[in-house]
């Protein structure tokens, strides 16, 4: 099985703070990485697919960059609804899995 | 638009089969490119993908779930479904459907709609 490790585990900024969420596969995934956010209480929405395809009706300040085995994840000018718990997924090979999660909160 | 939700009995005694239901409303996939997952998240916990179903029926399962787990769809009730034999304590987790995302021809293998969950509780 691919392991997808997060980094860091959590983390506090300001509205209006850029972050950035790194997550590390342990084989090379290509491009096939997927993010994710959950909000407490609420199914994760899919953020970003392929690396670094905004999915639709997703906000610009959300970007998705790398490939191989180093991804990352930025958020840039902060927002209220962007507290919330982020997920990395590899959909390069069976099992499908996921990182343990990064929790973004308010400073 | 395409909705989600997961149907199924709250409880389950341990060693007994957990079953539950997605129905999809917002548009029939009868005929139609469209592919399903669960996910499943035990409180306060991660995200655990069990297994999805793709074209004609075909299964791709956890192997630490694989011997205990069956997803299968029944596009006439526009609804999918997932069997978990022998249950255990482990096994307590909210349980979630999901619509696989489809790129041009190809399923990208990551959950674009998501049903809210439901949550199971394994306990005598």
């Amino acid at each position: 099985d691919i392991q997808m490790t997060q980094s860091p585990s959590s983390v506090s900024a300001s509205i209006g703070d850029r972050v950035t969420i790194t997550c590390r596969a342990s084989q090379s995934v290509r491009s096939w990485l997927a993010w994710y956010q959950q909000r407490p209480g609420e199914a994760p929405k899919l953020l970003v697919y392929e690396a670094s395809t905004l999915q639709s009706g997703v906000p610009s300040r959300f970007s998705g960059s790398g490939s191989g085995t180093d991804f990352t994840l930025t958020i840039s000018n902060l927002q209220p609804e962007d507290f919330a718990t982020y997920y990395c997924q590899q959909a390069d090979s069976f099992p499908l899995t996921f990182g343990g999660g990064t929790k973004l909160e308010i400073k | 638009h395409l909705q989600l939700l997961e149907s199924g009995p709250g409880l389950v005694k341990p060693s007994e089969t957990l079953s539950l239901t997605c129905i999809i409303s917002g548009g029939s996939f009868a005929g139609s490119s469209y592919y399903w997952g669960w996910i499943r998240q035990p409180p306060g916990k991660g995200l655990e993908w069990i297994g999805s179903i793709y074209y004609r029926g075909s299964t791709r399962y956890s192997p630490s779930l694989q011997s205990r787990v069956t997803i299968s769809e029944d596009t006439s009730k526009n609804q999918f479904s997932l069997r978990l034999k022998s249950v255990t304590a482990t096994d307590t987790a909210t349980y979630y459907c999901a619509k696989m995302l489809v790129v041009g021809p190809r399923v990208a293998d990551a959950f674009e709609i998501w049903g809210q969950g439901t949550m199971v509780t394994v306990s005598a």
